[in-house]
């Protein structure tokens, strides 16, 4: 079965300063990839998708997200971290063929320091 | 446009007592999912409808659970005789086919005494 590893619960960035969060799954095939955002009292808004070609996508708000097939991975980096950007972020895996139901990470909780 | 919504927002119930959460995909969206989210925890996936097919229950934690939907529209979890384990944000949402991005609603928050 599938499975997506963020081992990063908690990262504290200062405003202005770059970000990257990690994300590694497990997966026989070719993912469907995704990266979301919780804010508090907030549902999950999607930053950006890989389904196939180019392995870096960019996303909304700045983000962007790079599929290594070698590492299993699929890191979300922003250049420049705004105060906005405090919430939870999710990484998640869709099986191919399987109707693209979900398997999220456990999480990684982003705060910003001013 | 009018995005995926769901009722109640916040729901407490009594341990033993049944429970229905709703949810209104965005319209035309043929695929619908249901997800759980536990305190501090990633989503779980429950159930999955496409369209007139048979639904994927292959998530759905106990026989306790069960949901319905009417054709390509609102779609109802069944909680029966709830336990304090189910206390949960559950949240639906939609895609216009499959597979596509997922547009989440703000989920119903159960809380189960």
């Amino acid at each position: 079965a599938q499975s997506v590893t963020q081992p990063d619960i908690h990262i504290t960035v200062s405003e202005g300063a770059s970000l990257e969060l990690r994300c590694n799954y497990s997966y026989g095939a070719t993912p469907y990839l995704f990266w979301y955002v919780q804010s508090p009292g907030q549902g999950l808004q999607l930053l950006l998708k890989y389904f196939s070609g180019d392995t870096l996508v960019q996303g909304i708000k700045g983000f962007e997200a790079e599929f290594k097939r070698s590492q299993s991975s699929f890191n979300l980096r922003k250049p420049s971290v705004h105060w906005s950007d405090a919430a939870e972020y999710f990484c998640a895996v869709g099986i191919t063929g399987g109707g693209n139901k979900l398997t999220f990470g456990t999480g990684t909780q982003l705060k910003v320091e001013l | 446009g009018a995005g995926v919504s769901q009722s109640p927002s916040n729901k407490v119930t009594e341990k033993g007592k049944d429970v229905e959460l709703r949810c209104d995909p965005i319209s035309g969206h043929t695929a619908l999912y249901w997800y759980r989210q536990r305190l501090g925890q990633g989503l779980e996936f429950l159930i999955y409808f496409q369209g007139n097919s048979a639904p994927d229950k292959s998530g759905l934690p106990s026989d306790r659970f069960s949901a319905e939907r009417t054709g390509e529209s609102v779609s109802t979890l069944t909680i029966q005789r709830t336990q304090q384990e189910d206390s949960a944000v559950y949240l639906c949402a939609s895609s216009p086919f499959s597979p596509s991005e997922q547009y989440f609603g703000p989920g119903t928050r159960l809380t189960v005494t």
